[in-house]
């Protein structure tokens, strides 16, 4: 595809149950960013890859939240126990170098809602 | 990364040029300053970027003053599919930790009138 694909586009979890979001970044794309979005709020950053290298997770809220890119293209961002604040966007973004010359492209995200 | 500051909110009519300013009083040499804006329900959408120079695209031009202290995105011609949040945000050169992430402010919300 052209663009950054994330699935599944909505996702419905009652407390405590784990939840995979899947990222396809645009094919070649090094670097990989994923975000999380408040209903309201900007995009906030919550870790990095390059390639297949997580360089940053500065951002994660809680051990409960996991990333991983194991062959350097598709990402997976793992929440274990979900709780109610977790209800949110969550957005992958991937460039194609690293450094600010290139742009971020976004997906559509995914909006989840923890019940 | 420096702070960015822009209005909460701004309107433009259909038909008309909109310019959004940015203030970003802090910014450094190695910083570039980007635009993106998001629609309702869709991630952010890249416009514009650039670094001292004045720069125009198919979708806005981004003027830079020449301290690079502020800026000002412009739609020329406004349409109702241009309402969205606009974000203006520096961004770090790679290097050190921030490996260019964005860190994104609260943004103006572009309101396009019939």
């Amino acid at each position: 595809g052209a663009g950054v694909s994330q699935s599944p586009r909505y996702k419905v979890a009652k407390r405590g149950q784990d939840v995979a979001l899947r990222c396809d970044p645009i094919s070649g794309h090094v670097s990989l960013f994923w975000y999380q979005q408040a209903l309201g709020q900007g995009p906030e950053f919550l870790t990095y890859f390059q390639n297949e290298a997580q360089l940053d997770k500065s951002g994660l809220p809680s051990d409960r939240f996991f990333a991983e890119r194991p062959e350097g293209s598709v990402s997976t961002l793992k929440i274990q126990r979900t709780q109610q604040e977790d209800s949110a966007v969550y957005l992958c973004a991937s460039s194609n170098r690293t450094g600010s010359r290139s742009p971020l492209h976004f997906g559509n995200g995914t909006r989840l809602t923890v019940t | 990364d420096a702070k960015t500051t822009q209005p909460t909110s701004m309107d433009c009519a259909e038909g008309r040029a909109a310019n959004l300013p940015c203030n970003h009083s802090t910014i450094s040499g190695n910083e570039y300053v980007y635009w993106y804006r998001q629609i309702h329900s869709q991630g952010p959408q890249y416009i514009i970027h650039g670094l001292k120079n004045n720069e125009t695209n198919e979708m806005a031009s981004l003027i830079i003053t020449e301290d690079r202290k502020s800026s000002t995105l412009i739609l020329p011609h406004a349409t109702l599919r241009d309402t969205a949040v606009y974000y203006c945000i520096v961004r770090l050169n790679a290097g050190g930790t921030s490996y260019g992430k964005l860190t994104f402010g609260q943004g103006t919300i572009l309101t396009v009138h019939p």
